[in-house]
């Protein structure tokens, strides 16, 4: 079974603290994709790798920011975090260019910034 | 750009029931996505179809392209089917429906 696991379930995080979500993927996906859930607006697209060292912004890009060094790891990185940015984080990756073939989500990470 | 759009958002049952959940979306699509997310947080990925129908177990996914509209039908409902159910339709990337909370009494 491809797996998709986020480093952490749970993180509290303060204010102004950079703060790093890690997803790794073990079946030699080339897209991986950052989301957030939030209560009421579902699921919403932060930022997507095609490939390695490759970023694309999503819905909502402001105040994230992404890493792919390598293919089986895709990180996002809040810069400075800020409460608004408490949510529900989901990774995903996923096999072919345009959206046809499944997706392979993460059990995600529940991010508070008090 | 494409909307997706889920009804109803809150669901009630008995078990036993039939149950049925809808999707629709503003434009053309490679395709569409259904996911159970249960308490807790952990998604899965439950069917990827881009016509006709696909059915496992008790849970049947359909969709109509030329209406843009999905359902996803469970049969025989169980309190165990309790979850958020979320479409969402792809272009490259997953544009997600706000998703259906369902709830199943025993």
């Amino acid at each position: 079974d491809v797996k998709v696991t986020q480093s952490s379930r749970y993180l509290v995080k303060r204010t102004g603290e950079k703060v790093f979500l890690e997803c790794v993927q073990d079946m030699d996906h080339e897209n991986m994709f950052w989301y957030r859930q939030d209560p009421g607006l579902g699921l919403r697209l932060i930022y997507f790798s095609y490939d390695v060292k490759m970023k694309e912004k999503g819905d909502i890009p402001e105040g994230y920011s992404v890493s792919r060094e390598k293919k089986e790891r895709f990180s996002l990185i809040l810069e400075s975090a800020s409460t608004n940015q408490t949510s529900m984080y989901l990774c995903a990756s996923s096999l072919g260019a345009t959206g046809g073939r499944g997706y392979t989500f993460g059990s995600g990470t529940r991010l508070t910034v008090v | 750009k494409n909307e997706v759009e889920q009804s109803p958002q809150n669901l009630t049952a008995q078990e036993g029931e039939f149950i049925t959940i809808n999707c629709s979306y503003s434009v053309g699509i490679s395709a569409l996505h259904w996911l159970q997310q249960h308490p807790g947080g952990g998604i899965v990925s439950l069917f990827m179809l881009s016509s006709g129908k696909k059915k496992h177990g008790r849970l049947i996914a359909t969709i109509n392209i030329q209406e843009k509209h999905s359902s996803l039908h469970i049969t025989a409902s169980h309190p165990r089917d309790s979850a958020v159910y979320i479409c969402g339709g792809s272009q490259g990337n997953l544009i997600f429906g706000k998703g259906t909370k369902l709830s199943v009494k025993p």
